[in-house]
């Protein structure tokens, strides 16, 4: 079974500065998808990136991007220029290929602070 | 708007009672999904269907059962049997695999 590993329960981060949160994952598959979803305190998950692990250029979208190391099984979310909204709970996931539509794989979460 | 409703927002339980989550989609997704968030555990799986009348246990099925008679309505109900139903329970859909899951708006089950 796959599983997927967020090692810091919490992070800070100054307002404008860059972070970056970590994630390895454990799979003996070679395709699969990986993705990064941001719960603020309204609870609510929101999508905020997607790596097809067949591409080997890293996903962006806006003031994120990952480093994805597929050979490594590392997984890690970059925040530039943070802002107070980006304040949340961070999970990575994890989604097999194989049979059909397959639930996510979560991480524990990274609970983000932006220090204003 | 498309979208995934789940009912109520928050939900008490008495001892000895079950109770229902409701969930529905409008998004014409095939797959569906339960799952139960503690504080530091993240989310876990408790049920999924990837097509009506038909659904798989996840990792926390005990306590738990679903149906799947619709492709809009995924219901999760909470058995007795479930010792410690206090959670967020978070409901999700998906139209195949390479896209992403949406979610719903979750729901807080209490013991009274």
């Amino acid at each position: 079974a796959q599983t997927v590993t967020q090692s810091q329960p919490e992070m800070s981060v100054q307002e404008a500065e860059t972070v970056t949160l970590s994630c390895t994952y454990d799979t003996s598959e070679s395709d699969y998808y990986l993705f990064w979803y941001k719960q603020p305190p309204s609870r609510q998950m929101i999508l905020v990136i997607r790596q097809e692990a067949y591409k080997q250029q890293n996903a962006t979208e806006n003031r994120f991007s990952v480093n994805f190391q597929k050979a490594a099984k590392s997984f890690s979310l970059k925040i530039s220029d943070s802002q107070l909204g980006d304040a949340a709970m961070y999970f990575c996931a994890y989604r097999s290929t194989n049979s059909g539509n397959t639930p996510l794989v979560f991480g524990k979460g990274t609970r983000l602070s932006v220090i204003a | 708007d498309g979208g995934i409703t789940q009912s109520p927002k928050y939900l008490f339980r008495k001892e000895g009672q079950n109770v229902t989550l409701s969930c529905e989609q409008n998004l014409n997704h095939d797959a569906m999904y339960w799952y139960r968030q503690d504080p530091g555990q993240g989310l876990r799986l408790i049920y999924y269907s990837q097509i009506v009348n038909d659904f798989q246990k996840g990792d926390i099925a005990e306590g738990y059962s679903v149906s799947r008679e619709k492709k809009e309505s995924f219901p999760l109900t909470v058995t007795s049997a479930q010792k410690n139903p206090t959670a967020f329970y978070l409901c999700a859909s998906s139209l195949i695999s390479h896209q992403p899951q949406h979610f719903g708006d979750g729901t807080r089950l209490s013991i009274l």
